[in-house]
């Protein structure tokens, strides 16, 4: 079975621009998480879907993020503008069944640069 | 708020020792715990999943135990080897919010 995939690996690009950060979740799995990883703050969950449907976006840090999950099969984290202090590694996760009962699955992350 | 911590940062042991990782929480409401395993440049793996009803769980050498009112947990890894060498992090989850401890780096040396 393909794991959870994520594009790009590595992101370098410069304060300002728009970074697009990709994921797709194991088939058949019907939740999706986004995680930012970072030395200072450690692993912090962003927000969830489930179905399709963003659930909690309440760990999104402010309106410069935003996801989207516009089928099952995809899912897209957007950061714009971008800034230094939102260099960090941004992982997906997908589970099958609510995260109550059933482990998640993580990609194995974007490393994100902004100079 | 929920916290998270793990004790110890890290850890270094001889192969064979068996050794337990530590996980403490402040809020003892929780739907379940879970121990994760992360590799250098790698994803978590989910080793473990406790639901708070449930006092331990085991796979293969590791064994997890949840005390839910005293806000611990600790994972057990028997006869360690040095691929079990990575960093080790707890999590609890309560209502859409998942909080992780900073993990515990092990080393076990061949």
């Amino acid at each position: 079975d393909a794991g959870v995939i994520q594009s790009p690996r590595h992101e370098v690009t410069e304060m300002g621009q728009e970074v697009t950060l990709r994921c797709k979740p194991i088939s058949g799995h019907d939740y999706l998480f986004w995680y930012r990883q970072t030395m200072m703050r450690g692993l912090e969950l962003l927000i969830y879907f489930n179905n399709n449907v963003p659930i909690d976006d309440s760990g999104m840090p402010e309106d410069r993020f935003s996801a989207k999950m516009p089928n099952a099969s995809f899912s897209t984290l957007k950061i714009q503008p971008s800034e230094p202090r939102d260099s960090a590694v941004y992982f997906c996760a997908s589970s099958l069944g609510t995260i109550n009962y059933q482990p998640q699955h993580f990609g194995d992350g974007t490393r994100l640069s902004i100079l | 708020k929920q916290e998270v911590t793990q004790i110890p940062a890290a850890l270094s042991v001889p192969e064979g020792e068996n050794l337990v990782l530590n996980c403490s929480f402040t809020d003892s409401a929780i739907y379940n715990l879970q121990w994760f395993r992360q590799d250098p440049g790698k994803g978590l793996t989910s080793l473990l999943l406790i639901q708070s009803s449930q006092r331990e769980q085991t796979s293969g050498r590791l064994n997890a135990s949840l005390d839910k009112s005293s806000g611990r947990s600790t994972l057990y890894i028997a006869a360690s080897q040095p691929g079990d060498s990575a960093t080790y992090l707890c999590a609890v989850y309560h209502l859409g919010d998942m909080r992780f401890g900073a993990g515990t780096r092990l080393t076990v040396k061949p």
